[in-house]
């Protein structure tokens, strides 16, 4: 059975960083890409991040370019959002979801993680 | 970058009712790549139709999808309780699949 566990979400103030994790079993992690998925309170879904299976390869929204860095280990089958420079509009629930169909993110998410809140506050 | 625009934005109905969710892309999704998500509150989305008409794993055949090209449904025949909830479409025609439509809930009358 596919889990994704998301952890590292809580209170951060406006400029702070944070660093999210999540978990991966139940699948080989090196054969899929990964992303992370966001969802601020009371709104819809927005796309953040996304990675390669391999890793060489990532993608990142307009709004978090440059802020924020996607990354993955493969020796405890985790991947990471590294968030920089947090401002009060990132303030949402993060999903971590993994990519249909293997090494390139170019599909539909199949399964997803339960989320981790991060709340950008003073 | 395509744009996703999903109506209606509520839609009430009863237990046993039919839903019919629109999702309409700004231009020509590629392959008919579009999947549908519920979301339940409190819950993470979960995927239930991708290739805009092939129903994931465990989803039972009262949810349906059909279209292609820029219009998209997504069907409930005989809404049970477990079904009201918000449903988004997604394009992966683009890569990386960036955008989702902004949502439709369904709720109960």
């Amino acid at each position: 059975e596919v889990q994704l566990l998301e952890s590292g979400g809580g209170l951060v103030q406006p400029g702070g960083s944070l660093r999210l994790s999540c978990a991966a079993s139940g699948f080989t992690f090196s054969s899929y890409a990964m992303s992370w998925v966001r969802q601020a309170p009371g709104k819809g879904l927005e796309w953040v991040s996304a990675i390669s299976g391999h890793g060489v390869s990532t993608y990142y929204a307009d709004s978090v370019k440059g802020r924020f860095t996607i990354s993955r280990d493969y020796s405890n089958s985790t991947l990471y959002l590294q968030m920089n420079s947090l401002r009060a509009e990132d303030t949402a629930v993060y999903y971590c979801a993994k990519y249909y169909g293997g090494n390139s993110p170019k599909y539909y998410f199949d399964q997803w993680g339960q989320g981790t809140l991060v709340t950008v506050s003073s | 970058e395509i744009v996703l625009t999903q109506s209606p934005g509520t839609l009430s109905l009863s237990p046993g009712e039919r839903a019919t969710l629109s999702c309409r892309a700004s231009q020509s999704v590629s392959n008919s790549y579009l999947a549908w998500y519920q979301q339940k509150p409190g819950q993470a989305p979960s995927l239930l139709i991708y290739g805009a008409s092939s129903r994931a794993t465990g989803i039972p055949d009262r949810f349906s999808g059909s279209g292609s090209g820029t219009d998209f449904t997504l069907t409930i025949n005989r809404l049970e309780p477990e079904d009201f909830a918000v449903y988004y479409c997604q394009q992966y025609g683009t890569s990386p699949p960036r955008t989702f439509g902004q949502g439709t809930k369904v709720e109960i009358k």
